[in-house]
């Protein structure tokens, strides 16, 4: 089955600095989305980028899609000590909605 | 307000007993969706239904089974048969169209004691 599968890290870094995860996945797919996870709660949406578009911009975030790849990634811009979370890649395709295991991220202030 | 709820918060049971997680949803989607979080597993899917009546076998369906009577509602029940229940459980839901988000609830914390 398809699965977005992130790159296996944890990343520790200071408030202010970027962020960069990435995503691979293994088969055709309508979209790609990345949520955020707090810990021992719910996954919340933070955006959306098609099959047929490169990259995709939503105020400090900046997703990118390689489909010739099969990966993403999600870049977080000018990290705040809120940003600590889990976040995760989705795939989207045969009605299945389908996570990554998810990149732990931690901004120290 | 619209929303995805889940009840309860945490939720112990006895080896050998049924249990079901309730999930309930007043956004008006059409897809629904149950995950089971493990540490270090990431989200894996275990049912998923994208009209009433109607619902499909994700990657661990094994030890649970579901029912999806009323758009709103897509109970799940971890049954004697799962092996090793203790998880955190996610209800999900969107609409059909493929390019839409999901909506998660809180999650439910099944502890087997």
């Amino acid at each position: 089955s398809q699965q977005g599968e992130e790159d296996p890290q944890a990343l520790s870094i200071q408030e202010g600095e970027n962020a960069t995860m990435n995503c691979s996945y293994k088969t055709s797919i309508n979209n790609l989305q990345w949520y955020r996870q707090n810990s021992g709660r719910g996954l919340v949406h933070l955006i959306l980028i098609r099959s047929n578009e490169r990259e995709k911009h939503s105020g400090r975030l900046r997703v990118t899609l390689d489909t010739s790849k099969k990966s993403s990634s999600l870049l977080i811009t000018a990290s705040r000590a809120a940003d600590t979370a889990s976040y995760f890649c989705a795939t989207v395709g045969n009605n299945r909605l389908a996570f990554g295991k998810g990149n732990q991220v931690v901004v120290i202030p | 307000d619209g929303g995805i709820t889940q009840s309860p918060k945490y939720l112990f049971r006895k080896e050998g007993q049924n249990v079901t997680l309730s999930c309930e949803q007043n956004l008006n989607h059409d897809a629904m969706y149950w995950y089971r979080q493990d540490p270090g597993q990431g989200l894996r899917l275990i049912y998923y239904s994208q009209i009433v009546n109607d619902f499909q076998k994700g990657d661990i369906a094994e030890g649970y089974s579901v029912s999806r009577e009323k758009k709103e509602s897509f109970p799940l029940t971890v049954t004697s048969a799962q092996k090793n229940p203790t998880a955190f459980y996610l209800c999900a839901s969107s609409f059909y169209e493929p390019n839409t988000e999901a909506f998660f609830g809180q999650g439910t914390r099944l502890t087997v004691v």
